[in-house]
């Protein structure tokens, strides 16, 4: 069993939808929390941080941590044609920091006008 | 774009043969981590260099090996190809060791380098 898992998808959604992507893990050790975006043929880039639980909102987009399910989810509002791309999710535990992250597989995302 | 950069973008070999591949990480960079990616496997961490020295570790093969010149760059070194080994491999970079701390210390990737053998 992966320590990390997600849904491959694909997901498609229409212009203007909500989006939600989920994963979740087995390492309760795992302290920071990342979404990355990455466009086909590009390497991946960063979206959101989390560190611990709680919420955090940065424009259309906002991270959930639900440590006790072991469970992280990103939202996309007013989702657009340009979100169209894999998005991952990055995890990693306090004793490592920020070096070892463990990346769940993606999920690939479609927005269609 | 990362500023970040890798190259070759693409490399073609055969099974036994062994490769290089090279990263330059962002102006002011410190660390440099090597990932690989493959469809069923995701990304994957293999290991980082901080200002030349080996910090932390994956699950690299042995056939595998990295290193971080004094001008920051990095090689990873890929030897006895097989079948398996072909994927993206990416570079990232960030200011810091990224050791433990609340701040976080932002990875920025390259744009990869697309390995396939053959």
């Amino acid at each position: 069993q992966k320590e990390v898992e997600q849904d491959p998808g694909p997901l498609s959604v229409p212009e203007g939808a909500i989006v939600s992507l989920n994963c979740t893990y087995s390492n309760s050790a795992f302290q920071y929390f990342m979404w990355y975006r990455q466009y086909s043929r590009k390497g991946p880039e960063l979206l959101m941080y989390t560190y611990s639980s709680g919420n955090k909102e940065d424009g259309r987009f906002t991270a959930q941590v639900d440590k006790s399910s072991k469970y992280i989810s990103l939202f996309i509002r007013d989702s657009q044609p340009s979100d169209s791309a894999t998005y991952l999710c990055a995890m990693s535990p306090r004793n490592t920091g920020f070096q070892k992250l463990v990346f769940g597989t993606g999920t690939r995302l479609l927005v269609s006008p | 774009d990362s500023g970040v950069t890798q190259t070759p973008k693409h490399l073609i070999t055969a099974t036994g043969q062994r490769v290089t591949l090279r990263c330059s990480p962002r102006s002011g960079d410190l660390s440099v981590y090597w990932y690989q990616q493959s469809l069923d496997q995701g990304l994957q961490f293999l290991i980082q260099y901080y200002n030349g020295e080996e910090r932390a570790k994956g699950n690299i093969l042995e056939r595998f090996s990295a290193q971080q010149f004094p001008d920051l760059h990095s090689e990873l070194n890929l030897s006895s190809l097989e079948l398996g080994d072909s994927a993206l491999y990416f570079c990232a970079s960030s200011r810091s060791s990224g050791t433990s701390g609340r701040a976080y210390n932002e990875q920025f990737f390259g744009p990869g380098t697309r390995l396939t053998v053959l």
